[in-house]
């Protein structure tokens, strides 16, 4: 089955800066990579989503860019705010067949400090 | 429009002892998830179903079972509970065709077995 690895656990950064969460996947089969934000104690919310066929998606201050040869794809938060911090857990699936599951990443908390 | 609806938010199970999981959705989605969150570990995928009357395992299945008589309700059911199923337990959704890709995720029930 699928399997994602995302890096790092926690991250830190000052209010502004840039973060970087990077995500590898196994099957290459998987054409279908979702980011979710969970803040503490809420249920996952979708951010931004890429399909296979697209090589980076943005969308206000997040973008996501996807390497299907390295099987990696990679979240970016530019100028980041307070209201950022949070965890955020990227995911593969393959949309056709296989009942479409969501293997997700064991996560990153992100935190943003004034 | 209410979503995905899970219940109960809480509860404190012994050793042992059975519950049911409720989930319910209002959007007409074929396909509903039910995955758990282990404290600072992502989601893993306890079962799915395609449609009413079909269930599949996931990655964690064993002391689980689900159902799913209706579109609407997909009931996971812990017998024997065990202290290693302490975790936050997310229904999710998704609509069939490639179109609308994204879970909606219900809001939880987090449960602990002492």
């Amino acid at each position: 089955g699928e399997n994602v690895e995302q890096h790092p656990s926690t991250l830190s950064v000052q209010e502004g800066d840039s973060a970087v969460i990077k995500c590898t996947y196994s099957d290459s089969a998987s054409n279908y990579f979702p980011w979710y934000k969970q803040e503490l104690g809420k249920r996952p919310q979708l951010i931004i989503d890429i399909r296979s066929n697209v090589g980076e998606k943005k969308d206000q201050r997040i973008a996501v860019t996807l390497n299907k040869t390295a099987k990696h794809f990679s979240l970016h938060i530019t100028e980041t705010q307070p209201e950022d911090s949070a965890v955020y857990f990227c995911a593969a699936s393959i949309l056709t067949g296989g009942g479409n599951k969501l293997t997700f990443g064991t996560g990153t908390q992100l935190k943003v400090e004034l | 429009n209410a979503g995905v609806t899970q219940t109960p938010k809480f509860r404190i199970l012994k050793i042992g002892q059975s519950m049911t999981l409720q989930c319910t959705q209002d959007m007409n989605h074929n396909y509903m998830y039910w995955y758990r969150q282990d404290p600072g570990m992502g989601l893993k995928l306890i079962y799915y179903s395609v449609g009413a009357g079909i269930t599949d395992k996931g990655e964690v299945p064993n002391g689980y079972n689900v159902s799913r008589s209706t579109t609407e309700d997909f009931p996971l059911r812990l017998e024997l509970a065990a202290p290693s199923q302490t975790s936050v337990y997310f229904c999710a959704t998704r609509p069939l065709g490639e179109s609308r890709w994204s879970y909606t995720f219900g809001s939880g029930t987090r449960l602990t077995v002492v």
